[in-house]
This record gives structure tokens, C-alpha cells and sequence, in this order.
């Protein structure tokens, strides 16, 4: 079975440049979420889709971020203009329903310069 | 307070013996759940094992096993028979609140290391 797929696996961009991530949840999981890891901070929870919906947001940084689920099957996190502090790891995860255990994706590694 | 509490940044167990690493929660949500997952120094995130506030045995899959002590507010993660491969960075995470406003938290994770 094809678990949570994100692109790009690394992105390398330079300071001022949009930059979007892209995840595709397991089929039929109805809850969406978007972390970013960093040494300093560890695993922050950004957003979280439930049915497509944005269901908390309070863990967006700033408005440079924004993330959206057009469907089920599909979801983007997008930073512009992106700032060398955004340089992390960011997972996106889906689950069956909210609450459940969640399934993440391999991450994509984001280096601003 | 800290919502979830990993007091042990690191630990080191001998190849095929058990280990417990601690975690730690605060809640006054009657429904919450607990996890825990792995992340090997290839950066993937995996899940382990669930426990909900309202199970009343402990959750095991595997060689893993959670010990729930609800008064306590503690969930470590019981590894028997550890395995070279079980070297990871092992985080507890916690889910409360109910459907539609539900509120996630992740600790600051500990370091496993499996001695052969």
C-alpha cells in the first residue's frame, strides 16, 4: 500500500523565493496535517485538514505560509516569500479519522539560502 | 507545563535486553491518546503503538509494549529483545480535545542506542 507521498524530497532554494511543498495522504485517510522539525524547536504541528477542511491553523508561523487541500487526494504548503529561518524538515502526515494514529511521510528536507 | 515530557535525551541498551523510555503527559481532557513513534537517522517518521485514554490494557504491538499509568500521567515505551536496528530517536506524542478541535503535541524525543 502507498503510504503519505511528499515532493520534493529536498528543496534548495534562495532567501525571498516561493517555495511549495506537495503530499498526497493515504486513500481514504480523512485527516491531513503539515509539522516542521527543527533541532531547536523539535516537531511543531502547523495545520490540519479534517475532510479537506482547515481545521486549526494556530500553528502557522506567519502569514508567509499559507496550505491548502483542494481534494482528498492532495494538499500543498506553500511559503512566500520563504526566509532562512523556514530551513527544516516539514512532514506532512495523514489518519483514518482525527485522533488516530498518523502516518507520515518521508519529509521534505527545505534549505533557504 | 509542558504538555508531553521526555526526560531521557538519551539511552543505551545492550543488544537483546528490554528498555523503558519515559514519557510523561499533561491533560485535563477526559479523551485523549498517546503515541509513539520512531525516527531512524534516515529521518522518517514511524508509527509504533496507540493508546487511548479510555483502554483499559495496556497496547502492545510486537516487541513493543506501552505502559499506560493513568493516575500517573505516564506512557513509556516498553522495547523487549532490543534490536540493532530499534537505534532511533523514539518520540511520545499526544492527541486531546475531541473531533473538529482536537490538539496535538509532540515531545522533545530520546535518543536510543543499541550497544551489539
Amino acid at each position: 500500500d502507498a503510504g503519505v507521498i511528499q515532493s520534493p524530497r529536498h528543496e534548495v532554494t534562495e532567501m525571498g523565493q516561493e517555495v511549495t511543498l506537495r503530499c498526497k495522504p493515504i486513500s481514504g485517510h480523512n485527516s491531513l496535517f503539515w509539522y516542521r522539525q527543527t533541532m531547536m524547536r523539535g516537531l511543531e504541528l502547523l495545520i490540519y485538514f479534517n475532510n479537506n477542511v482547515p481545521i486549526d491553523d494556530s500553528g502557522m508561523p506567519e502569514d508567509r505560509f499559507s496550505a491548502k487541500m483542494p481534494n482528498a487526494s492532495f494538499s500543498t504548503l506553500k511559503i512566500q516569500p520563504s526566509e532562512p529561518r523556514d530551513s527544516a524538515v516539514y512532514f506532512c502526515a495523514s489518519s483514518f479519522r482525527e485522533g488516530q494514529p498518523q502516518h507520515f511521510g518521508d519529509g521534505t528536507r527545505l534549505s533557504i539560502l | 507545563a509542558q504538555k508531553i515530557t521526555q526526560t531521557q535525551p538519551g539511552m543505551f541498551v545492550q543488544e537483546k535486553e528490554a528498555v523503558t523510555l519515559d514519557c510523561t503527559y499533561d491533560t485535563s481532557d477526559p479523551s485523549y491518546g498517546l503515541f509513539w513513534y520512531k525516527q531512524p537517522s534516515s529521518g522518517e517518521m514511524i508509527f509504533l503503538i496507540y493508546q487511548g485514554s479510555y483502554d483499559q490494557q495496556n497496547a502492545t504491538e510486537g516487541r513493543y509494549s506501552l505502559n499506560f499509568q493513568k493516575a500517573r500521567k505516564s506512557a513509556n515505551l516498553v522495547i523487549s529483545a532490543s534490536q540493532l536496528g530499534d537505534s532511533a530517536m523514539y518520540f511520545c506524542a499526544m492527541r486531546e480535545g475531541s473531533r473538529g478541535g482536537n490538539q496535538f503535541y509532540f515531545g522533545t524525543g530520546t535518543s536510543l542506542t543499541v550497544i551489539p
